[in-house]
């Protein structure tokens, strides 16, 4: 596709369930994000992506959250046991590269509602 | 950890009227980038400013990134319905390229 797509757009989970959310970047972008956005809220940088390689992932708030790139092109993030703090938008982006100021394209994000 | 501060946090404004949201920081930023998001998408970017003093325009918005880059603003003239939604602001932290993002104003135009 042409832009970045994301995948459940919404996703409702009991407390305690485990989730998956899906990220297809943009063909050939190197770096990739995962942001975090709390209603009423800015987004907030959870991890990086260069390649398949995650060289930052300290914004992750806490040791149920698990991101994956294995071949470098689509990315995972996964939230263990999730509790009612996880419920929030969350947004995946792309970039050709990590230059500063690249522009990053964002995904429509998926929001997860956990009960 | 820097952080950006916007204001005002919720704008309600009457088409053909002028207005201005700021973006302040305590820290310097190597670039400030602005982004607008309307609901169920994800933010698009509008315009990135560099250089301290820097004036860009995009049609009717405005974006002035100051002096010292720390502080940044967007003024948006003769506003119309299409231009409601959520105006984010964010800087690179880094040299990482992740975005630091402000909590944005949300930006309500009445016809």
């Amino acid at each position: 596709g042409a832009g970045v797509s994301q995948s459940p757009r919404y996703k409702v989970a009991k407390r305690g369930q485990d989730v998956a959310l899906r990220c297809d970047p943009i063909s050939g972008h190197v770096s990739l994000f995962w942001y975090q956005q709390a209603l009423g809220q800015g987004p907030e940088f959870l991890t990086y992506f260069q390649n398949e390689a995650q060289l930052d992932k300290s914004g992750l708030p806490s040791d149920r959250f698990f991101a994956e790139r294995p071949e470098g092109s689509v990315s995972t993030l996964k939230i263990q046991r999730t509790q009612q703090e996880d419920s929030a938008v969350y947004l995946c982006a792309s970039s050709s590269d990590r230059v500063q100021g690249r522009e990053q394209f964002f995904g429509p994000g998926t929001r997860l509602t956990v009960l | 950890t820097q952080l950006l501060e916007q204001s005002p946090q919720f704008l309600s404004i009457q088409e053909g009227e002028n207005l201005t949201v700021y973006c302040n920081s305590s820290s310097v930023f190597s670039s400030l980038q602005w982004y607008r998001q309307e609901p169920g998408e994800g933010p698009v970017l509008l315009v990135t400013v560099v250089t301290g003093g820097e004036v860009k325009k995009l049609k009717r918005l405005t974006f002035q990134f100051g002096d010292a880059r720390k502080d940044s603003s967007l003024h948006i003239t003769a506003a119309q319905p299409g231009d409601t939604g959520l105006y984010l602001c964010a800087g690179t932290e880094g040299s990482q390229g992740n975005l630091i993002f402000g909590k944005g104003t949300k930006l309500s135009v009445k016809p």
